[in-house]
């Protein structure tokens, strides 16, 4: 495992305000994922970053931002939540010569 | 744009039942495939993976998968399945740089095993 940390772990949060999702990992991986997971829909790619200040947007990037100023933090920012972002939100690293994927426990975002 | 099938949305098998998860992908080149376990309520963990070389790849809890390039399958199996296998299954393909520089993900085939 790749000792990743998500915070909060759960949140209800109402339509119209913004929300800030924080992955910190501890190995030093260059890269870093924001996926959500949906009944039906399986994992999608929010955004990623394959180093310091480098992102880039992935399949399902709209309405949502990222950061990245250190190597172990990756931000995830709902701009204005929507209902339709009630998720489960999972972060995951990779290191650049492992080419394995290692993901967080998750977190639990619902959107009054 | 690579894309992963996973035919069965739901199986239930009896415990010590053998088990066969169907994993089809699209990919042009030799693809980088990986299969993750998530039990309910945790995060996804990895039960292997195939890069290349031996097309039958051994993962953790007794897992293997068989890469078949002619039929663009990989196909996840157990001989004889535990209780605590019950969980969903996620199929996926690396894409980008590298061949695994970000995975597309099959829609999950979730397990329920009768005693």
């Amino acid at each position: 495992d790749a000792g990743i940390t998500q915070s909060p772990r759960h949140k209800v949060t109402e339509t119209g305000t913004p929300v800030t999702l924080r992955c910190h990992q501890t190995e030093n991986h260059r890269y870093m994922y924001w996926y959500r997971q949906d009944p039906g829909h399986g994992l999608r790619l929010i955004h990623y970053s394959y180093g310091v200040k480098d992102t880039d947007k992935g399949e399902v990037s709209d309405g949502y931002s990222v950061s990245r100023s250190k190597t172990e933090d990756f931000l995830l920012t709902l701009e204005s939540a929507t209902s339709s972002q009630t998720s489960v939100y999972f972060c995951a690293s990779r290191d650049s010569s492992g080419n394995t994927i290692y993901f967080g426990e998750g977190s639990w975002l619902t959107v009054v | 744009a690579q894309s992963v099938t996973q035919p069965d949305i739901h199986i239930t098998v009896s415990e010590g039942a053998s088990l066969e998860l169907r994993c089809n992908y699209s990919y042009g080149a030799t693809p980088y495939l990986f299969w993750y376990v998530q039990s309910p309520g945790q995060g996804l963990q990895l039960l292997l993976k195939y890069f290349s070389g031996d097309t039958l790849v051994q993962g953790i809890k007794g897992f293997e998968a068989e890469f078949k390039r002619s039929q663009s399958s990989f196909n996840l199996r157990k001989p004889s399945v535990h209780w605590s296998d019950a969980a969903e299954y996620f199929c996926a393909v690396g894409e980008g740089r590298g061949g695994s520089e970000k995975l597309v993900f099959g829609k999950g085939t979730k397990l329920t095993v009768n005693p």
